[in-house]
């Protein structure tokens, strides 16, 4: 079992709307959890992070984490084309371990 | 200012033979990191440097893969012995420091390493 899953997608979604992306995990030593957004052929660019459970939001953006079942959650509000990129949930501290990533196309 | 660079973008070498890649992170960031993103994955940790040391190489797969940071700047992975399953883009981050509240970690565009 790899210690962050995540649903590779595709998501396709017209724009404007909301974007749920979810992950779970199974390392209860994880404390921080990361959102990062890739481009085809770029690095990972990080998001937003979130300490512990509760919720983080940066403008058109949400992360939520809910230690008790594991479960970390990205919300995008309306989507734009822009926001088309692979999404990539992970936790860990120096040493991150990265979910497969979620395909997300937003389309015009 | 610059971001983390990587040399070269590309590098195509054949089963058995021995390869470098290079990182410059972002100047006066202290800690580097290395992960390994294969076709259709997330990327995998490697090893990360504070300074010149290496704070955890827990993620090299084999001794075949080694890194070095001698002067606490460009680091170097170097891979003995190429193998087809080494095929993956090797990415390379670095922070400004390690050993508190996650410190962002900037990515560089990758080596894609092609093994035939």
């Amino acid at each position: 079992q790899k210690e962050v899953e995540q649903d590779p997608g595709p998501l396709s979604v017209p724009e404007g709307a909301i974007v749920s992306l979810n992950c779970t995990y199974s390392n209860s030593a994880f404390q921080y959890f990361m959102w990062y957004r890739q481009y085809s052929r770029k690095g990972p660019e990080l998001l937003m992070y979130t300490y512990s459970s509760g919720n983080k939001e940066d403008g058109r953006f949400t992360a939520q984490v809910d230690k008790s079942s594991k479960y970390i959650s990205l919300f995008i509000r309306d989507s734009q084309p822009s926001d088309s990129a692979t999404y990539l949930c992970s936790g860990g501290y120096q040493k991150v371990t990265f979910g497969t990533g979620t395909k997300l196309q937003v389309i015009p | 200012g610059a971001g983390v660079s990587q040399t070269p973008s590309n590098k195509v070498t054949e089963k058995g033979k021995y390869v470098e890649l290079r990182c410059d992170p972002i100047s006066g960031h202290t800690a580097l990191y290395w992960y390994r993103q294969s076709l259709g994955q997330g990327p995998e940790f490697l090893i990360y440097f504070q300074g010149t040391g290496a704070a955890d190489d827990s993620g090299l797969p084999n001794d075949r893969f080694f890194a070095v940071r001698p002067e606490g700047s460009v680091s170097t992975l170097k891979i003995q012995r190429t193998e087809r399953g080494d095929s993956a883009v090797y990415l390379c981050a670095s922070s400004l420091k390690a050993g508190g509240p996650p410190d962002t970690q900037y990515f560089g565009p990758g080596t894609r390493l092609t093994v035939l």
